[in-house]
This record gives structure tokens, sequence and C-alpha cells, in this order.
């Protein structure tokens, strides 16, 4: 049972440079998120998908688009990368029902080293 | 805007001390409070959940109490081990699918 499956785990990028970042879940969540992790600043999230067919932003949104491809899979797209958008990506997903007590476990991937110059 | 800290950012501790971690947040009006570990170039691990209902949920070793008043959370790690060195990151869910994470407390545990 593999998870949630992040790749590249590691990417060097010139500003300016384009690149998506894939995840995949197979454990039928109908929840995914990125998120980026700094130093000394927690996670922050960047887009989510509450199910299928919907991506909606999260707190630091700007600089990337996202796309919900299918059940399985969320792709994050730096448009035109720039220094600030260092940080380590994590994908994560999660059965999540609003009224539904015990839902919203979170379950992330191994995460994306991504370096701008 | 919802602020959680984690204090104290570091913690070493010998093998066999319980450890207490603590998570607090400003806004009360949380639906779900989460731990979390995290290793060394890894992602996140979930440890456990609890609904804003609930004051505690246990697993094992761990414990992890809640008083949404005070707007605090406690993670307890019995008799420690040195596999428990990690990061641990508390994260409260305050609206549909945005959790606020706190920057974490690293824990290391000494043989």
């Amino acid at each position: 049972n593999a998870g949630v499956t992040q790749t590249p785990k590691f990417q060097v990028l010139k500003t300016g440079q384009s690149m998506t970042l894939q995840c995949a879940q197979d454990m039928n969540h109908n929840s995914m998120y990125w998120y980026r992790q700094d130093p000394g600043m927690g996670l922050r999230l960047i887009y989510y998908s509450a199910s299928e067919g919907t991506t909606d932003k999260g707190e630091v949104p700007n600089g990337y688009n996202v796309s919900r491809l299918n059940k399985r899979e969320f792709s994050l797209r730096l448009e035109s990368a720039a220094p600030s958008q260092t940080s380590v990506y994590f994908c994560a997903s999660s059965v999540y029902y609003r009224d539904v007590a015990n839902t919203g476990e979170l379950f992330f991937g191994e995460g994306s080293r991504l370096t701008v110059l | 805007k919802q602020e959680v800290t984690q204090i104290p950012a570091a913690l070493s501790v010998p093998e066999g001390e319980n450890l207490v971690l603590n998570c607090s947040f400003t806004d009360s009006a949380i639906y779900n409070l989460q731990w979390f570990r995290q290793d060394p170039g890894k992602g996140l691990t979930s440890l456990l959940l609890i609904q804003s209902s609930q004051r505690e949920q246990t697993s094992g070793r761990l414990n992890a109490s809640l008083d949404k008043s005070s707007g605090r959370s406690t993670l307890y790690i019995a008799a420690s081990q040195p596999g428990d060195s990690a990061t641990y990151l508390c994260a409260v869910e305050e609206s549909d699918y945005k959790l606020s994470f706190g920057a974490g407390t690293t824990v290391t545990v000494r043989a």
C-alpha cells in the first residue's frame, strides 16, 4: 500500500522556469491538499481539492496553479518559479466529511524539495 | 487569524522519561486538533485526531488532551524511547479543509 506518492523528490530550477509536482494517492480519499513547509513557519496550505472536480485556494496560492486530474491525482504547477518558492512541498489526502466524526485525518507524502536559484 | 504555538521548540530527555508536549491556539472555535510526527527528511504521520467534542484520545503510549476553552492541547508520550526522537506538530482545523499548523517541537530522547 503506497499511500501518497509525490514526484519528483528533489528539483532545482532557475528563476522563471516552470515545473509541475505530481501527487497520487491510492486510498480512495475524496480530499487532497498541497502544503509548503518553510523553516520556523509550520506548514501552509497552498491549494486544496475537496472532491474530484473542485479546487480552492488556501492561505498562500499566489504563483501556483493546481489540477485535480481524477480522484487519485492532484498536481501543483509553478508557471514562473521565483526564489521565494524555494521550499519543501507536501501533498496530503484525507477522507473528509464535515458532519461525520473522526474524518479529516491527513495522510502525507514524503515531500518534494524544490530549490529556485 | 488563528495562531498555533508550540513551546518549547526543542526538548531533550533521557530514555524512559515521560514526554509532555504543549500546543496552544488563539481561537477556540475549532472543529478538531491533530498531532503529527515528522522524521527528518520525511513527511508527516498522523498520531491522534481529537474532535472538538472530545477531551482526549489515546493510542498505545500516546495520550492527547484538548481544552478548547483555554486553547490548549497536550501530547503525553509515556516511557520515551530513542525511536521517539522526531519533530511533533499540532494542527487545528478552524474551517472546512483548512488546518493551521504549529512550527513543531523537536524531541531528542537520549539512550
